[in-house]
């Protein structure tokens, strides 16, 4: 079974650019969730997919976008970076059981290191 | 907003020691997460726990819902074990959200 896909694995841009990462989540699994990690703030969360609609955001900018497609796969979009925005990017899938809030196991994909410049 | 606090933030051990890594949280919830994450940066999911206790392995995870508290403890630790070590909560009301609170981490280093 294979697990979830991040893509790609590294990458630098420059202030002022766009970046769009991409995880595809585990089979059948129709939660995404992504998430920045940085050594000052640590583990943050972005955003959570479910079936096409986002369903819940962390606290961060409107630079930061995201997407889910029907094959449940879903993207990411940082506009106009900062040197800031320098980051591990993680996603997460699981398969979603029921209706309590943070009660699935999350599978997460290797990362997508970001760096700014 | 549920507030996540780990300790100790390091913690450096000699191979077979016995390890306790500990987690609070402010908020009552419905479950919590410990996650492991090696250098390199890959997360894995180590234990879901709602109540009680759950082992694997050299590895048991226990909470104590009233007290707001979990701990991971390692048996017998290994330089393999060298990892951080991530306690997480659910940071949404709403249904089925997979919105998380972290806490900072804590960065285990065995020595052989």
């Amino acid at each position: 079974k294979a697990g979830v896909t991040q893509t790609p694995r590294y990458l630098i841009k420059t202030r002022g650019q766009q970046v769009t990462l991409s995880c595809s989540p585990i089979s059948g699994h129709r939660s995404v969730s992504w998430y920045q990690q940085t050594p000052g703030q640590g583990l943050q969360f972005l955003f959570e997919y479910f079936s096409e609609t986002q369903r819940n955001k962390g606290n961060f900018p409107g630079r930061f976008s995201g997407r889910q497609f029907s094959n449940s796969r879903s993207e990411m979009n940082v506009s106009t970076l900062e040197l800031g925005d320098s980051a591990l990017y993680l996603c997460a899938s699981s398969l979603v059981t029921g209706g309590t809030s943070g009660a699935n196991v999350l599978t997460f994909g290797a990362g997508s290191r970001l760096t700014v410049l | 907003k549920n507030e996540v606090e780990q300790s100790p933030q390091n913690l450096t051990a000699q191979e077979g020691e016995f390890i306790t890594i500990n987690c609070s949280y402010s908020v009552g919830i419905s479950a919590l997460h410990w996650l492991q994450q090696h250098p390199g940066g890959g997360i894995v999911s180590l234990f879901m726990l709602s109540s009680g206790k759950k082992k694997h392995g050299r590895l048991i995870a226990t909470i104590n819902i009233q007290e707001k508290h979990s701990s991971l403890h390692i048996t017998a630790s290994h330089p393999r074990d060298s990892a951080v070590y991530i306690c997480a909560v659910p940071g949404a009301t709403q249904g089925g959200s997979e919105k998380l609170v972290f806490g900072k981490g804590t960065k285990l280093t065995v020595n052989p």
